[in-house]
């Protein structure tokens, strides 16, 4: 079973800061993993995603993030945050070898970004 | 570009009650999924389907019954709603793949009191 494990329900930063959420994820094989984005009173939208090659992955709004199997982490990074920023972020995974059909995607529980001036 | 539409955007029923949530989706893509998100546990799957005329149970299906009927449309139904069924419900799709990510819609949100 696949599984994601968010450290930290609640980061604050400065406005200008480097904003860092992790994500650290359990598969049986190679995942391939996503970051969502949800503002208040709306749907989730994706920031990026890593599926096979280059494992530095860039996003929407300047975030970005890198794979590492070693350490079975894929952290979310954007070098200076803006107030607009402020919202909730989930990671996800989601197995190559599911066979059933469908992308069944495992979520984390969630890191509340907020962004101080 | 509408993506994927979910109605109603609000509800609020009474226990017992019983009430059908709509998920509409135009990017052609095959598979649909409907998850509940309640606080601090994240996205949980409720019912997903992989084709026009197919469903699946998820991780959460008991109380919900789900039809897909035309490939554009996922249909949620609460036959008997209970308090505990009280959160915010996602209609999402995607095309073929375990590497294709899923469209959301912007959320239904159902109390039942």
């Amino acid at each position: 079973a696949q599984s994601v494990t968010q450290l930290g329900s609640h980061v604050s930063v400065s406005e200008g800061a480097l904003v860092l959420l992790r994500c650290n994820y359990s598969s049986s094989v190679p995942p391939y993993l996503f970051w969502y984005v949800q503002y208040p009173n709306q749907g989730l939208q994706l920031l990026l995603k890593y599926t096979t090659g280059a494992t530095l992955v860039k996003g929407i709004n300047g975030f970005e993030a890198e794979f590492k199997k070693s350490e079975t982490s894929f952290h979310l990074t954007k070098p200076s945050a803006h107030m607009s920023d402020a919202a909730e972020y989930f990671c996800a995974v989601s197995s190559p070898l599911f066979t059933g059909g469908g992308n069944k995607l495992t979520f984390g529980t969630g890191t509340q970004l907020k962004v101080e001036l | 570009n509408a993506g994927v539409t979910q109605t109603p955007k609000f509800r609020v029923l009474k226990t017992g009650q019983s009430m059908t949530l709509l998920c509409a989706q135009d990017m052609n893509h095959e598979y649909m999924y409907w998850y509940r998100q309640d606080p601090g546990m994240g996205l949980r799957l409720i019912h997903y389907s992989v084709g026009e005329g197919t469903t699946a149970k998820g991780e959460v299906p008991d109380g919900y019954n789900v039809s897909r009927l035309k490939k554009q449309n996922f249909l949620l139904g609460l036959e008997s709603a209970a308090p505990s069924q009280t959160s915010v419900y996602f209609c999402a799709s995607s095309g073929t793949g375990s590497n294709q990510p899923q469209h959301f819609g912007d959320g239904t949100r159902l109390s039942i009191l």
